[in-house]
């Protein structure tokens, strides 16, 4: 079984300031990594993913994260961030050959001008 | 090309009614999956279907049930509803299962069911 924990329950930040949400999880199998996004009243949407390789993995609209083995994480970073990216965030975690996602409880972002 | 339907959008019921939530996948995806998303937590696996076979179940009581039609749409029940059963229910659909399955899970905006 997987476990996610996000450290951060909600976080403020100013537009055009740098952004990281963390991530941390337990599994006892490899898995697969990922971020979803989440704006008000709709339902997730993939932001990135890591499933094997460079452990450092980007989106198209400038977030990246990174794989640390050793320390278990997966934070999420962005060097500047806009109004648009006030939302919800979810880390998710997948066993490699499993069924199912399992989600951390969010961090909620709100980026103020 | 459309992403993943779900329907209705938004529904209220009483307690001990029972509802049914409707989920189409994106075209070519063989498999469902079922979350439940209560107010301020993340999303809770309750079910995958692939094939039209139960592939792997959260832990949810027997009032939540689900099926795979073969046209790979897929419906989930609940029945008996109590009122921490409100949460936006949300389907997920993947091309396969197993190992390929967690690569690509793409959501559907949810519905939203309150009971009261």
């Amino acid at each position: 079984a997987q476990s996610v924990t996000q450290l951060d329950s909600q976080v403020p930040v100013f537009e055009e300031a740098p952004v990281e949400l963390r991530c941390n999880y337990s599994s006892s199998v490899s898995v697969y990594l990922f971020w979803y996004v989440q704006y008000p009243n709709q339902g997730l949407q993939l932001l990135l993913k890591y499933l094997s390789g460079s452990t450092l993995v980007k989106s198209i609209n400038g977030f990246e994260a990174e794989f640390n083995k050793s320390q278990t994480s997966f934070h999420l970073r962005k060097p500047s961030v806009h109004i648009s990216d006030t939302a919800e965030y979810f880390c998710a975690v997948g066993g490699v050959n499993d069924y199912k996602l399992s989600f951390g409880a969010g961090t909620t972002v709100t980026v103020r001008a | 090309d459309a992403g993943v339907t779900q329907s209705p959008t938004h529904l209220i019921k009483t307690r001990g009614q029972q509802v049914t939530l409707r989920c189409s996948p994106i075209s070519g995806h063989k498999s469902v999956s079922w979350y439940q998303q209560v107010l301020g937590q993340g999303p809770q696996f309750i079910f995958q279907y692939y094939e039209k076979e139960e592939r792997g179940r959260g832990n949810f009581p027997d009032r939540f049930s689900a099926r795979q039609f073969p046209n790979y749409s897929s419906e989930l029940n609940v029945n008996a509803l109590l009122l921490g059963d409100s949460a936006l229910y949300l389907c997920a659909s993947t091309a396969t299962t197993g190992a390929i399955m967690n690569t690509e899970a793409f959501f559907g905006q949810g519905t939203r069911l309150t009971v009261v």
